[in-house]
């Protein structure tokens, strides 16, 4: 099955600074990577996600890249925010099936 | 309603007794997931339902066991659990399984097992 390694567990950042998260799969044949943000005692709420056939996803000031020959993806947030502290999730799937989470990323933003 | 609602949203159980926990979604969406999430882990899948059918069962003991009634409503019934199953309990849906389009998961359930 899919092994999804995410680095780092955690990552504190100066508010204005940027953030990367990155993560590692294993089974060449996943094609869906999203990523998922979760405040604490809330539920994981999807910020991005990205297709295999695309190599890099912005939305204002998160983007994500994928490289699909090295097999990993990375968050990355610019500007940071207070509000952009919580723990960050990545997952792995195949055609938006079975989603293979990664361990977890707990950002915290320093005002 | 781009909603996937849970109830209830707390549940303390002790360990002789019977309960459920309801997930609700009103997008037509056809495939249904419940998860299990320890704190400051990632959700591990249990279940996935696709058009009202047991898909896939992660191994999971059998005093979970999950019920889709219709479309739209997913149980999740709980007997003899033990205080280790003290989790938050995610309930998703997506608009099939197979693309993963409107993946979308509910408040949760959070049980504790005394």
């Amino acid at each position: 099955g899919e092994n999804v390694e995410q680095h780092p567990s955690t990552l504190s950042v100066q508010e204005g600074d940027s953030a990367v998260i990155k993560c590692t799969y294993s089974d060449s044949a996943s094609n869906y990577f999203p990523w998922y943000k979760q405040e604490l005692g809330k539920r994981p709420q999807l910020i991005i996600d990205i297709r295999s056939n695309v190599g890099e996803k912005k939305d204002q000031r998160i983007a994500v890249t994928l490289n699909k020959t090295a097999k990993h993806f990375s968050l990355h947030i610019t500007e940071t925010q207070p509000e952009d502290s919580a723990v960050y999730f990545c997952a792995a799937s195949v055609a938006g099936n079975q989603f293979y989470f990664g361990t977890g990323t707990s950002l915290t933003v320093i005002p | 309603d781009t909603e996937v609602t849970q109830t209830p949203k707390h549940l303390v159980m002790g360990m002789t007794n019977k309960k459920s926990l309801k997930c609700e979604q009103h997008m037509g969406h056809r495939a249904m997931y419940w998860y299990k999430q320890k704190a400051k882990k990632p959700p591990e899948l249990m279940f996935v339902y696709s058009y009202e059918k047991l898909s896939i069962n992660e191994s999971v003991p059998s005093r979970f066991s999950p019920e889709c009634p219709n479309s739209s409503l997913l149980n999740l019934h709980l007997h003899a659990l033990q205080p280790e199953d003290s989790a938050l309990y995610l309930c998703a849906s997506s608009q099939d399984f197979g693309t993963g389009y409107g993946y979308t998961f509910g408040s949760g359930t959070r049980l504790t097992v005394v």
